[in-house]
């Protein structure tokens, strides 16, 4: 099993560009979830999915879209991207009532 | 909001001694998780105590719940210069899907 994994690994965007943070888990995982962490903060959740065709809010949904259109995939959406979604960004997945598996996390700088 | 605050942010020790992290928390929760974090990495689950456990124990890890006061340690026995990380407890409710709410973690460096 590959677990969970994220791409691209480095992202730089310029303010106003758009892009799909991918992530896919070979686990048959229900549960996913994006995550951004900026120093000293520890994660907060951005968006999360508790099956395919299911997703909801976590705390810091502004500005970014989620879809889950299969059970392995769970892409997050930068719409219009800003200086302030500068971050490192994990995802993670996790079967009902277990723990998550996290992704190695993309880093995206925004200018 | 972060849920739950680790104490000390920092702590620093030598290769061999004991490591005591603590995490405390604001709301009810179902269960409390550990997750290490090595550096410029992702996070990596420890273990998964639940709120009707007091103490769970793994390999060289030993996890403490105490619910009345909200809170919870990490006890890293013999540590070794490859325990050198962040350590972040995280927190789940009863409100169905099993959100995760960090802390800010403690950064633990082991000396050799």
């Amino acid at each position: 099993n590959a677990g969970v994994t994220q791409t691209p690994k480095f992202q730089v965007l310029k303010t106003g560009q758009s892009m799909t943070l991918q992530c896919a888990q070979d686990m048959n995982h229900e549960y996913m979830s994006w995550y951004r962490q900026d120093p000293g903060m520890g994660l907060r959740l951005i968006h999360y999915s508790v099956g395919a065709g299911i997703t909801d809010q976590g705390e810091v949904p502004n500005g970014y879209n989620v879809s889950r259109s299969t059970t392995e995939d769970f892409p997050l959406r930068l719409l219009s991207a800003a200086p302030s979604q500068t971050s490192v960004y994990f995802c993670a997945s996790s079967p009902r009532g277990g723990a998550q598996y996290f992704g190695p996390g993309t880093r995206l700088t925004v200018l | 909001s972060q849920q739950g605050e680790e104490d000390p942010q920092a702590l620093s020790i030598q290769e061999g001694e004991n490591a005591t992290m603590n995490c405390s928390y604001k709301t009810s929760i179902n269960n409390l998780q550990w997750y290490r974090q090595n550096s410029g990495r992702g996070l990596v689950h420890l273990i998964l105590i639940r709120s009707n456990e007091r103490e769970k124990h793994s390999g060289r890890l030993r996890v403490t719940l105490d619910t009345s006061k909200k809170s919870s340690s990490l006890l890293i026995t013999a540590s070794r210069a490859a325990d050198t990380a962040s350590y972040f407890c995280a927190t789940v409710d009863n409100t169905g899907f099993q959100k995760l709410v960090f802390g800010t973690g403690t950064r633990l460096l082991v000396s050799p």
